[in-house]
């Protein structure tokens, strides 16, 4: 079965660092792949999606993820963080096997200190 | 165009009561999905709905968990006899559909059950 693994689960950085969190999934097929950010007290949002085309992926508010297929990768990245990307962000696949469901990884809470 | 709406945010109930939880897609998204987050945990795919019909349920508990998108109004996830253990958030995403599908999703029903 298709899964996701979000390695970095609690993340610390001061504000202006850079960012970079892991993702890898487990299938080797073609993949349609999301990050997806969680502000406190809030519902989830769409930061970035990959379905084919360029690997590197721009998504909102500065940050980017580039799709490494050999390595079986969706890392996402940002070049200097802000204190209100204080958040949850969690990478999805969507599963191979048919119908349109999204497999999670667990998470990573990134809290920027100013 | 509003998002996805779902209501009621909280919900709290005692054990053996019922849950109702409802969802209304985004305008023109015909596609319904539920999603269940554990605390500590990321999302799992509980059920997949398009208008009155079920697609996929197969991350559904075989019991006490039912679902339903009738033609007209909202989705609704209802729990009978509820548990200490369906203590959770769920959120409820909607689509087009499609190959490029992109799901967006609800703020989430904080469900306690005491």
């Amino acid at each position: 079965a298709q899964s996701v693994s979000q390695h970095n689960h609690h993340v610390i950085l001061s504000e202006a660092a850079s960012l970079e969190l892991g993702c890898n999934y487990s299938y080797g097929g073609t993949v349609n792949l999301f990050w997806y950010v969680q502000y406190p007290g809030q519902h989830l949002q769409l930061l970035l999606k990959y379905f084919s085309g360029d690997p590197l992926v721009k998504g909102i508010k500065g940050f980017e993820a580039e799709f490494i297929k050999s390595k079986f990768s969706f890392n996402l990245r940002k070049p200097s963080v802000q204190w209100s990307d204080t958040a949850e962000y969690f990478c999805a696949v969507k599963d191979p096997g048919g119908y349109n469901k999204l497999i999670f990884g667990a998470g990573t809470r990134l809290a920027v200190h100013p | 165009n509003a998002g996805v709406m779902q209501n009621p945010r909280h919900l709290v109930r005692r054990r053996g009561q019922e849950a109702r939880l409802r969802c209304s897609p985004m305008k023109g998204h015909s596609h319904v999905y539920w999603y269940r987050q554990l605390p500590e945990e990321g999302l799992k795919f509980m059920v997949y709905l398009q208008k009155e019909n079920i697609i996929d349920e197969s991350g559904m508990p075989k019991e006490r968990f039912s679902a339903e998108f009738p033609k007209e109004g909202p989705s609704i996830l209802r729990i009978q006899q509820v548990v200490r253990g369906d203590s959770a958030a769920y959120f409820c995403a909607s689509s087009y559909g499609g190959a490029t599908d992109t799901q967006y999703f609800g703020p989430g029903t904080r469900l306690t059950v005491l």
